[in-house]
């Protein structure tokens, strides 16, 4: 079991490109969560998502923001236009809750990708 | 919604010594996790503990969720110990969301 991949681990871009940001979750795993980290701080919730379904997205940015998990392959965070204030490290993670969400939601993270905005 | 309040915020100790680091949640919760961050920024699972008390090894947490509180006690600390603590909780009325307090960041001295 490989565990939570995210890739890229490092990821630099200019203002105004798109970011994207890639997590497959561990085998059997259905559910996956998205948060940021800022320099020096907490882990802020962004995104919750099951396949083929947001279940809560109450921490994702307005604008800009977007987040998917398909049927097939991993889920994807996007950032449209980036601008400084996004360079933060974000972390996936998943849970083995099945599709009905019973089980225990215990989460194993991946290892972050690092977005940089010059 | 609900908030999760760490402390203390920073500690240092020498190696050798115990720590007990604590989490206030202002609502009742199913899930309760707490997490160590590395310095290389690895987060790892400690204990998955909405109540009741478990231990692994030197560390151990018990959660009395009626009084809305959790501690992580770390024996014995050693500097691999060293990094940034998070409690991370799930409101009753929430129970996907996981919320992550600021942390509580420890540095063993050697």
């Amino acid at each position: 079991n490989a565990g939570v991949m995210q890739n890229p681990r490092h990821l630099v871009r200019r203002r105004g490109q798109e970011a994207r940001l890639r997590c497959s979750p561990m085998k059997g795993h259905s559910h996956v969560y998205w948060y940021r980290q800022l320099p020096e701080e907490g882990l802020k919730f962004m995104v919750y998502l099951q396949k083929e379904n947001i279940i809560d997205e109450s921490g994702m940015p307005k604008e800009r923001f977007s987040a998917e998990f398909p049927k097939e392959g991993p889920s994807i965070l996007r950032i449209q236009q980036v601008v400084r204030g996004d360079s933060a490290a974000y972390f996936c993670a998943s849970s083995p809750r099945d599709r009905f969400g019973s089980g225990a939601n215990v989460l194993t993270f991946g290892a972050g990708s690092r977005l940089t905005v010059l | 919604g609900i908030q999760v309040e760490q402390s203390p915020p920073d500690l240092i100790l020498q190696e050798g010594a115990n720590s007990t680091l604590r989490c206030n949640f202002s609502d009742s919760v199913n899930n309760l996790q707490w997490f160590h961050q590395n310095p290389w920024g690895q987060l790892i699972n400690l204990f998955y503990i909405p109540s009741g008390t478990k231990q692994n090894g030197r560390l151990s947490a018990t959660t009395v969720a009626t009084e809305r509180y959790s501690l992580l006690y770390i024996s014995s600390s050693q500097t691999t110990d060293s990094g940034v603590y998070f409690c991370a909780v799930a409101s009753m009325n929430r129970d996907d969301k996981i919320i992550f307090g600021k942390g509580t960041r420890l540095h063993i001295l050697p």
